[in-house]
């Protein structure tokens, strides 16, 4: 199964910094990537698809890039309403695998 | 409007199997995939497997052998059947578009 190395497991950072999270593939995954947010006792909330693409109502501080086999998950100017855990998702081979989180929270 | 909503027993008996049901409304089956996640509290989210929209199904290979994902195109309903639970199937189980989620079900495995 293809493994997704997320990191950092941790971010803390202060409202209106720049943060990036990485996932890094460990086969090749075109831009079968998925980002979500999930806040405490909230369902996973899709934040970007095909690896780049903005999903619906995501604000446009969000955004998703990719480089070879590692993947960026970037947040402009940070707001209180980010601090969330974000989790990666491969979805190209028949099996799907998420990335272990990392957990954006004020310094 | 797409929605999805799972419903099941909030608590099983260890070894005993775990059955829970995917309501989506807003699309057809046919059309769209949906699978199954599950988190235990305080982790991350696990993938278990997925009903293709043409009635094929994916599991994750460390649930496969005990793991069966189904559907009633006609009821627009999923269904998820996982025996041998034990306590560390504990969590909440979400259904899933990938895009959209459903509210998940808190299952408890516990004597």
């Amino acid at each position: 199964d293809i493994q997704m190395t997320q990191s950092p497991s941790s971010l803390p950072a202060s409202l209106g910094d720049r943060v990036t999270i990485t996932c890094r593939a460990s086969q090749d995954i075109g831009n079968y990537l998925r980002w979500f947010q999930q806040k405490p006792g909230k369902s996973p909330r899709l934040m970007i698809y095909g690896a780049t693409n903005l999903a619906a109502g995501v604000p446009s501080r969000f955004s998703g890039s990719r480089s070879g086999s590692d993947y960026s998950l970037t947040i402009n100017s940070l707001e209180s309403e980010d601090m969330a855990i974000y989790y990666c998702l491969q979805h190209n081979e028949y099996r799907y695998t998420f990335g272990a989180g990392t957990k954006l929270e004020l310094k | 409007q797409v929605q999805l909503k799972e419903s099941g027993p909030g608590l099983v008996q260890p070894s005993e199997t775990l059955s829970l049901t995917c309501t989506v409304s807003g699309f057809s089956l046919t059309s769209y995939s949906v699978s199954w996640v599950r988190q235990p509290s305080g982790k991350g989210p696990e993938w278990m497997g997925r009903m293709w929209y043409d009635g094929d199904t994916a599991y994750n290979s460390a649930l496969k052998s005990r793991l069966s994902i189904s559907r009633d195109t006609s009821k627009n309903q999923v269904f998820l059947k996982m025996n041998s639970l034990q306590t560390d199937d504990t969590g909440t189980y979400y259904c899933t578009t990938g895009h959209y989620w459903g509210q998940g079900v808190m299952v408890t495995v516990s004597s």
